[in-house]
């Protein structure tokens, strides 16, 4: 069966500071990949979106990047915070060649201070 | 952007009562979506009804799709303690490249044992 794991379960980093949050899926090739950030009481919001490795597609202007070196890993990252940063990541995947179900992991709590 | 958005934001009910969330969206679909989030967890897929169906049971849930008023009703039936949880539906647009699920705000359910 399929899982998909992400860490840190939480993180609390300075304004200013790097970020590496990183996903991986087991049980299933090819996926797409997703990160989203949920602000608290808030909906989704999708960051980023991936097809296949290398491949990233950015819905959202800002300060954070994706980047897919493998065919199951997902990386989140930014090189300097802000405070707006904060909030729940999620990564998610679902089948490839569409979209239908996704399935998420259990997210990473990000708190800038 | 949001394309769903959920009503009511917020449902408290008995345990044992039904419970009833709607979804309103925009633009045209392929499908739509519903998932359940426990505080500070990863999202849960529940159901998918796709744009050419109009009503799907699983279990205690059941979904309606009116695709002409755009809008979708997840009905939770006898209701219990641990069915408490945001509810989010998310839509699927159509066309090529449809790889988004857009989420709305979310109804939080509270179930009162």
């Amino acid at each position: 069966s399929q899982t998909i794991h992400q860490w840190p379960a939480t993180l609390v980093q300075p304004v200013g500071s790097p970020l590496s949050l990183e996903c991986t899926v087991e049980g299933t090739s090819n996926p797409n990949l997703y990160w989203y950030r949920q602000a608290a009481g808030r909906g989704l919001q999708l960051l980023f979106y991936s097809v296949g490795i290398g491949q990233i597609s950015s819905e959202v202007p800002q300060n954070l990047s994706a980047s897919r070196p493998q065919d199951r890993q997902f990386i989140l990252s930014s090189k300097k915070l802000l405070l707006s940063d904060s909030g729940f990541y999620l990564c998610a995947w679902s089948e490839g060649g569409g979209i239908d179900t996704q399935y998420f992991g259990p997210g990473t709590r990000l708190t800038v201070l | 952007s949001q394309q769903g958005e959920e009503d009511p934001q917020a449902l408290s009910i008995q345990e044992g009562e039904n419970a009833t969330m709607n979804c309103s969206y925009k633009t045209s679909i392929n499908n739509l979506q519903w998932y359940r989030q426990n505080s500070g967890r990863g999202l849960v897929h529940l159901i998918l009804i796709r744009s050419n169906e109009r009503e799907k049971h699983s279990g205690r849930l059941r979904v309606t799709l009116d695709t002409s008023k755009k809008s979708s009703s997840l009905l939770i039936t006898a209701s219990r303690a641990a069915d408490t949880a945001s509810y989010f539906c998310a839509t699927v647009g159509v066309g090529a490249g449809s790889y988004q699920l857009t989420f709305g705000k979310g109804t939080k359910l509270s179930v009162i044992p």
